[in-house]
């Protein structure tokens, strides 16, 4: 059974970077069929798509949150991972890992993510000086 | 940007009750559209996706309707386990993913 673990510092000082890896474990992150994506949930709100990226490195970002991300992916580790720089308050968040169920890619960088079937559990992060 | 609207934001409900969940996608999106749940504490769960195909796993209980800009969730029959706050999301824009505010469906 696929199962995916977030890991990373729990907290992080203003206008530093955030990192956090996902691990993948029960299932390969180089299936063709697959996506793999970030979402987030500050504290009382709704969830928020940060981004997502195909095992080749082939990346999505939100648009808000794509000056300041970077996912990439390390398929001999069968992981990914999720940095986010210059951090505010804002940032505060559950981060959650997810796998998604597939994707469509039109060319030029264009794909349609399907829905996330597989999360993570989710950590938090907190950022505060 | 594809704005996702929910309505209602919160719902009170009684075991047993039919309840319906409304979502309306600011331009069409077909029925590139999914259904979530998610319980206090822990992460969502894909109920619905493609607008109305039921996830691997899912009870019968939930269905999913609409294309273009609304859509509905219905669960027939409200069992205890179905407290919790729904979202729908579109995948119609390519490379870019948006969510619904959420809707917390609450036990009368």
């Amino acid at each position: 059974q696929l199962q995916l673990q977030e890991s990373g510092p729990r907290l992080v000082k203003p206008s530093e970077t955030l990192s956090l890896t996902c691990s993948v474990s029960g299932g390969s992150i180089s299936n063709t069929n697959y996506y793999w994506g970030w979402i987030r949930q500050s504290p009382g709100k709704g969830l928020e798509w940060i981004g997502s990226i195909y095992y080749s490195g082939s990346t999505s970002y939100s648009p808000s949150l794509k000056s300041r991300v970077t996912i990439s992916v390390d398929t001999s580790k069968n992981q990914f991972s999720l940095k986010l720089s210059s951090v505010t308050a804002a940032d505060t968040a559950v981060y959650y890992c997810a796998r998604h169920k597939g994707g469509y890619y039109f060319g030029s960088g264009s794909t349609r993510l399907y829905g996330l079937d597989v999360w993570g559990q989710g950590t938090t992060v907190t950022v505060s000086s | 940007d594809i704005q996702m609207t929910q309505s209602p934001s919160s719902l009170t409900a009684s075991i047993g009750d039919r309840v319906t969940i409304t979502c309306r996608a600011s331009q069409t999106i077909n029925t590139f559209l999914n259904w979530y749940l998610q319980k206090p504490g822990k992460a969502p769960e894909l109920l619905i996706y493609s607008a109305s195909s039921l996830q691997n796993g899912v009870p019968s209980r939930f269905s999913g309707s609409g294309s273009g800009t609304d859509f509905t969730l219905t669960i027939s029959s409200l069992q205890p386990e179905d407290f919790a706050t729904y979202y729908c999301q579109q995948y119609y824009s390519t490379s870019v993913l948006t969510f619904g505010q959420g809707t917390k469906l609450e036990i009368k």
